[in-house]
């Protein structure tokens, strides 16, 4: 059984610019939620995908936006990068929206410079 | 607004002994608990869990205490190992949506 992966594992862009990350979740997952982790914080909850449509969303702007596909795998796009958005992304899968554990993917490391 | 807090940045615990991490919340509508560990370079993993209708839970050497008139919990793990050693986050959730809200974590070392 394939954990969840993350794509790419590390990223720098300069601020202004658009970034995607990529997740693929665990066989038989169709949750999927997006944390951003800064560093020495904990991760904090961006938005959920439930089979591909927006579940619920954390305090941040609408340029977070992500995309759930037919396979479950799913995308977190940020628009017009800014310094702070430097982080972990983690994604999180989980067999259904309700409290089934979720599992975390590695991150991606993202530095806006 | 911080909603779930972990006071102590790190704790260090000799081997065989009791690690105790503490965490608070705020919010008095929290209804499920839950603790994950993780390692470096490696994403959060679920440790235990407890519901607001419960005091205790326990699984193996990990134990969650919850006292919900203090707005606190705890995790214990006995005896401690040195594969143990990682970072803890508290983490709180209320009603079925799968919202978590993590604390800042603790960094436990078990010193062989």
């Amino acid at each position: 059984e394939t954990g969840v992966t993350q794509s790419p594992t590390h990223l720098i862009k300069t601020r202004g610019q658009q970034v995607t990350l990529r997740c693929s979740s665990q066989s038989g997952h169709n949750t999927v939620s997006w944390y951003q982790q800064a560093l020495g914080q904990g991760p904090q909850f961006i938005f959920q995908y439930y089979r591909e449509e927006e579940n619920g969303r954390g305090n941040f702007p609408p340029r977070f936006s992500g995309l759930q596909f037919p396979n479950y795998s799913s995308e977190l796009n940020v628009n017009a990068l800014e310094l702070d958005d430097s982080a972990l992304y983690l994604c999180a899968s989980s067999p259904g929206q309700g409290r089934e554990t979720q599992y975390f993917g590695p991150g991606t490391r993202l530095l806006v410079l | 607004d911080q909603q779930v807090k972990q006071n102590s940045p790190s704790l260090s615990v000799q081997e065989g002994r009791i690690s105790i991490l503490n965490c608070d919340y705020t919010n008095s509508m929290f209804d499920y608990f839950l603790w994950y560990k993780k390692y470096p370079a490696e994403g959060p993993t679920f440790l235990i869990s407890i519901s607001s209708i419960k005091d205790k839970n326990e699984d193996g050497r990990f134990t969650v205490f919850l006292n919900k008139s203090a707005k606190h919990l705890s995790l214990h793990i006995v005896p401690s190992q040195p594969g143990d050693s990682a970072v803890y986050f508290c983490a709180a959730s209320l009603g079925s949506y799968q919202k978590v809200t993590f604390g800042t974590g603790t960094k436990l070392q078990v010193i062989p």
